[in-house]
C-alpha cells in the first residue's frame, strides 16, 4: 500500500462549490504539506503543518483552508472554488527527526482538480 | 530569498544519448539542501536524491549522476544512455536552514524518443 494517499484522485466541480481534498499517510511523519502544480510554474506551497496543533500558510494560501485532524491526516479545502484553482494538488510528508530543513519530502499521487 | 531556476523547459533526445538537466539556485544561507524529483507521465512525484551544501562530492547511481558545484550555484543531473522510461518532468528543489520549506524550479520535461 502507498505510504501517502490522496482522495479523490480526480475531481470536477463547479465555480462556487466548496470541496475538500484529503491526505492520509502511514509513514508516521510529523510534517505534512499541500502544494499545487501548474504548468510552467513548478510546485507552490499552499499550507504546511509541523504537528496537529501547528498550521502555517505557504506562499499561495488565499482561497484555501486546511485541517490537521490527526498526525496522519491533513485536509485541504477550497471554500468557494474558482476556475483558476484548476490544478494538480499534491500532499507531502516529511520527518522532523531528519532535521528542520534537510528532511526529504515524500509525495502522494496527486489530485487533479477541474473547476468549471 | 531562495530561488531555483531550470532554464530548460523541454528537452528531447534519442534513446541511448546522454542528457544533462541544468539547475541553478540562489540562496543566502551557507547551509541548505538540494533535491531532484522525477514526475513520470502517471503524475506522481518520485524522490531521486538529496544533497547538503557541505558535501560537494558528485554522486552516481546507475545511469544517473549529479554534479554539485557551489562556485556556480548549480546542481546538474545527467542521465547516461537514456531510455524511453526516463521520459518525465524533472524538478530541482532547494531547502534552506530555517526556511522550513522546499522551493521548486519550474521543471524540465524530458522526452526520450525510441
Amino acid at each position: 500500500d502507498a505510504d501517502v494517499t490522496q482522495t479523490p484522485r480526480n475531481r470536477i466541480t463547479k465555480t462556487g462549490k466548496r470541496i475538500m481534498l484529503e491526505c492520509s499517510q502511514t509513514k508516521g511523519h510529523d510534517r505534512m504539506y499541500w502544494y499545487r502544480q501548474d504548468p510552467g510554474l513548478g510546485l507552490r506551497l499552499i499550507y504546511y503543518s509541523f504537528d496537529v496543533k501547528d498550521i502555517n500558510k505557504g506562499e499561495i494560501s488565499d482561497g484555501y483552508s486546511v485541517s490537521r485532524q490527526a498526525q496522519a491526516k491533513f485536509s485541504l479545502s477550497l471554500e468557494s472554488a474558482i476556475p483558476n484553482q484548476t490544478a494538480l494538488y499534491f500532499c507531502a510528508t516529511s520527518d522532523l527527526s531528519s532535521g528542520p530543513w534537510g528532511e526529504t519530502q515524500y509525495f502522494g499521487p496527486g489530485t487533479r482538480l477541474l473547476v468549471l | 530569498a531562495q530561488k531555483v531556476t531550470q532554464a530548460q523547459t523541454e528537452i528531447s533526445v534519442v534513446e541511448k544519448e546522454d542528457v544533462t538537466l541544468d539547475c541553478v539556485y540562489e540562496t543566502r544561507d551557507t547551509t541548505y539542501y538540494l533535491f531532484w524529483y522525477k514526475q513520470p507521465p502517471s503524475g506522481e512525484l518520485v524522490f531521486l536524491i538529496r544533497r547538503n551544501s557541505f558535501d560537494e562530492q558528485n554522486e552516481i547511481s546507475g545511469r544517473y549522476s549529479w554534479n554539485f558545484q557551489k562556485s556556480t550555484s548549480s546542481f546538474n543531473f545527467t542521465i547516461t544512455a537514456s531510455q524511453v522510461v526516463d521520459s518525465a518532468v524533472y524538478f530541482c528543489a532547494l531547502s534552506e536552514q530555517g526556511a522550513q520549506k522546499l522551493v521548486f524550479g519550474q521543471g524540465t520535461r524530458l522526452t526520450i524518443n525510441p
